[in-house]
């Protein structure tokens, strides 16, 4: 299994809704990522998680809550966001090469397209 | 954290050579370039990455400057299925891993 697999695709939700969208990988990865991109924009990083920790919030409003149950799922729990929080959001992991150079590629997943009223 | 530019679009020729390039002047030593591509709307895909030295995969070539300063990122036979936005990043090498992508540019191949 060479993929990461998110979910919903597609969300659409109001600014006072709680949802999460989920990522699923299956490599055995340790390393993993959110990224948000708005449209014709680039992806910007929002978090990484390494070894089922935080390791990187790049100032990103609480709005905004990850969670690493364990080293195959990602969450990102979203609560009171605004219409401008509306992107697709991308899941991505990393494999840990051993012996030397740790210079794993990033896999992505297809996004989970969110769009908030 | 070091920061890429890249041209917005480019087009090329099919069966001709895309020639993508890259700045990433205050690159530090131990900081890789990786390039991925993006078709509308997809999750990136890797393409190629490295350090210092030229490096060739199945897809594509990276030639990197002595300086370490910019990068080309060589299509040797664009097809229509190329037609994408190509993104150069450069990797932090710390504890996060940061991989930040740079502006991309959106490379048409012309039939």
């Amino acid at each position: 299994d060479t993929e990461v697999t998110q979910t919903p695709k597609h969300l659409v939700m109001g600014m006072t809704n709680k949802k999460s969208l989920k990522c699923e990988q299956h490599m055995g990865h340790r390393a993993m990522y959110w990224y948000k991109q708005k449209a014709k924009k680039p992806p910007e990083l929002m978090f990484v998680y390494s070894y089922e920790k935080l390791s990187i919030n790049e100032s990103v409003p609480s709005r905004f809550s990850p969670e690493c149950p364990n080293s195959s799922l990602l969450n990102l729990h979203l609560h009171a966001l605004q219409p401008e929080d509306s992107a697709l959001y991308l899941c991505a992991s990393r494999p840990r090469l051993a012996g030397g150079p740790n210079t794993g590629e990033l896999f992505f997943g297809e996004g989970s397209r969110l769009t908030v009223l | 954290d070091a920061k890429t530019t890249q041209p917005t679009s480019m087009d090329c020729a099919e069966g001709r050579a895309a020639n993508l390039p890259c700045n990433h002047s205050t690159i530090s030593g131990n900081e890789y370039v990786y390039w991925y591509r993006q078709i509308h709307s997809q999750g990136p895909q890797y393409i190629i990455h490295g350090l210092k030295n030229n490096e060739t995969n199945e897809m594509a070539s990276l030639i990197i400057t002595e300086d370490r300063k910019s990068s080309t990122l060589i299509l040797p036979h664009a097809t229509l299925r190329d037609t994408a936005v190509y993104y150069c990043i450069v990797r932090v090498l710390n504890t996060g891993n940061q991989f930040y992508f740079g502006t991309g540019t959106s490379l048409t191949v012309i039939p």
